[in-house]
């Protein structure tokens, strides 16, 4: 199984700043990466797929990229809604789908 | 704009089996594109893949998880449905229900992300 790993496990950020999340694979992904958000009580929505498309919807703050095994999620100029919680998910090496144990992001 | 709600018991006693639904509006189960899912968020081993059925029937399930676990549809009801076998406390999370896009196909599957999901039912295993 592929195993995601999420850096840092907190980011804290003031808003208006940019914030970069880290995302490794342990063996190679390519470019099949998705990030979701995930606010308290809530469900996750998805933000990139294929490493870089935004989804429907999503604001242009939010930039993916990486392929192989790296992958980042930049958010620039955050916003109040932006402090939540941010997973990346593989769907390269399947079953099963895995994801990374998420990134908090907080209000510094 | 396609909606998805889980519903079922709240709290199951441990060895007896997980029952939950999902009922999907603005969108049919019954048409080719997409798969459906069952994910599960827990403290301990946050997001985990159940597994998925497409309209076909077929279904695929996460290799962990595969000995106590069927998913299975109503499509007269646009409803799917999960149910584990002999739950533990371990089995305690947050259900979400999801639709999967299979968008990326590497000979002979396709696989992808979760572009929809359920606001989730926290299912407790407690005697």
């Amino acid at each position: 199984e592929t195993v995601m790993t999420q850096s840092p496990a907190t980011l804290s950020v003031s808003p208006g700043d940019r914030a970069t999340l880290s995302c490794r694979a342990s063996q190679s992904v390519t470019t099949n990466v998705a990030w979701y958000q995930q606010r308290p009580g809530q469900a996750p929505r998805l933000l990139i797929y294929s490493s870089s498309t935004r989804a429907p919807g999503i604001p242009a703050r939010f930039s993916g990229g990486g392929s192989g095994t790296e992958f980042t999620l930049t958010i620039s100029s955050l916003q109040s809604e932006d402090f939540a919680v941010y997973f990346c998910q593989q769907y390269n090496n399947w079953p099963p789908y895995t994801f990374g144990q998420g990134t908090k992001l907080d209000i510094k | 704009q396609v909606q998805l709600q889980e519903s079922g018991p709240g709290l199951v006693k441990p060895s007896q089996t997980l029952s939950l639904t999902c009922t999907v509006s603005g969108g049919s189960i019954s048409g080719a594109g997409y798969y459906w899912s069952w994910i599960r968020q827990s403290p301990g081993k946050g997001l985990e893949w159940i597994g998925h059925i497409y309209y076909s029937g077929t279904t695929y399930y996460n290799p962990s998880l595969k000995s106590r676990v069927s998913i299975s549809q109503d499509t007269s009801k646009n409803q799917f449905s999960l149910k584990m076998r002999s739950v533990t406390d371990a089995d305690t999370a947050v259900y979400y229900c999801a639709r999967e896009d299979p968008s990326y196909c590497a000979s002979p599957s396709c696989q992808g992300w979760f572009d929809s999901w359920g606001q989730g039912i926290l299912v407790t295993v407690s005697s």
